[in-house]
């Protein structure tokens, strides 16, 4: 199985400041077919399912303010928030899907200080 | 608009089997281009992904679970289902019903979840 670590298990971050939340994978998860990472990240705010925020490292889904980017390649992945708003209050996970089982990272916390 | 809606008992006595029904709206699981699958999320945890049913009802299994699990999908009714033999307090999660593409397998759709707990 591929193991996914995330760094830190919590942040706080002042409003207007910037997130940086870090993800690794035990194995390259990056497919030689396509030259692609195979990363997603996820919000989940309390009391909500998780929401897509990006796939293949760093794509957008629709509707995803642009605040939220994501970065990085083959074992080594980057979610950052630039300018941290009080609705972005939540656990952000990673996931890779570059073979089964599909596994998540453990989570990381991200709160206002 | 599309909706996944879970549901099933939220209390299940250990050794029992734990079944949940995911009902799909706004979108058919016979389509194509998708798959649809279960995560669960004890409480205060993170997510672990359980299994996944494709279009044409083949099926992908976690090994951690694997034995135990059973997924399927009622085309007729729109519907997929989730069984779990043998369940312990360790199964006791909120279990979410998800849609993915075929390829690439990150979850695009999430249900919002029902809570079973695991007790007697």
């Amino acid at each position: 199985d591929i193991v996914m670590t995330q760094s830190p298990d919590s942040l706080a971050v002042s409003l207007g400041e910037r997130a940086t939340i870090n993800c690794k994978s035990s194995q390259i998860i990056l497919h030689s077919s396509n030259n692609k990472d195979y990363l997603a990240w996820y919000q989940q705010k309390p009391k909500q399912p998780p929401r897509l925020l990006i796939y293949w490292a760093s794509t957008r889904e629709s509707g995803v303010p642009d605040r939220f980017s994501g970065s990085g390649s083959g074992t080594d992945f980057t979610l950052t928030i630039t300018s941290l708003q009080a609705e972005d209050v939540a656990v952000y996970y990673c996931q890779q899907y570059y073979s089964t089982p599909l596994t998540f990272g453990g989570g990381t916390k991200v709160e206002i200080k | 608009q599309l909706l996944l809606q879970e549901s099933g008992p939220g209390l299940v006595k250990p050794s029992e089997t734990l079944s949940l029904t995911c009902s799909v709206s706004g979108d058919s699981i016979s389509s194509s281009r998708y798959s649809w699958g279960w995560i669960r999320q004890p409480p205060g945890k993170g997510l672990e992904w359980i299994g996944s049913i494709y279009y044409s009802g083949g099926t992908y299994y976690n090994p951690s679970p694997k034995s135990r699990v059973t997924i399927s999908a009622d085309t007729s009714k729109n519907q997929f289902s989730l069984k779990l033999t043998s369940v312990t307090a360790a199964d006791t999660a909120v279990y979410y019903c998800v849609r993915h593409w075929q390829i690439p397998w990150y979850f695009d759709l999430w249900g919002r979840g029902t809570l079973v707990t695991v007790s007697s």
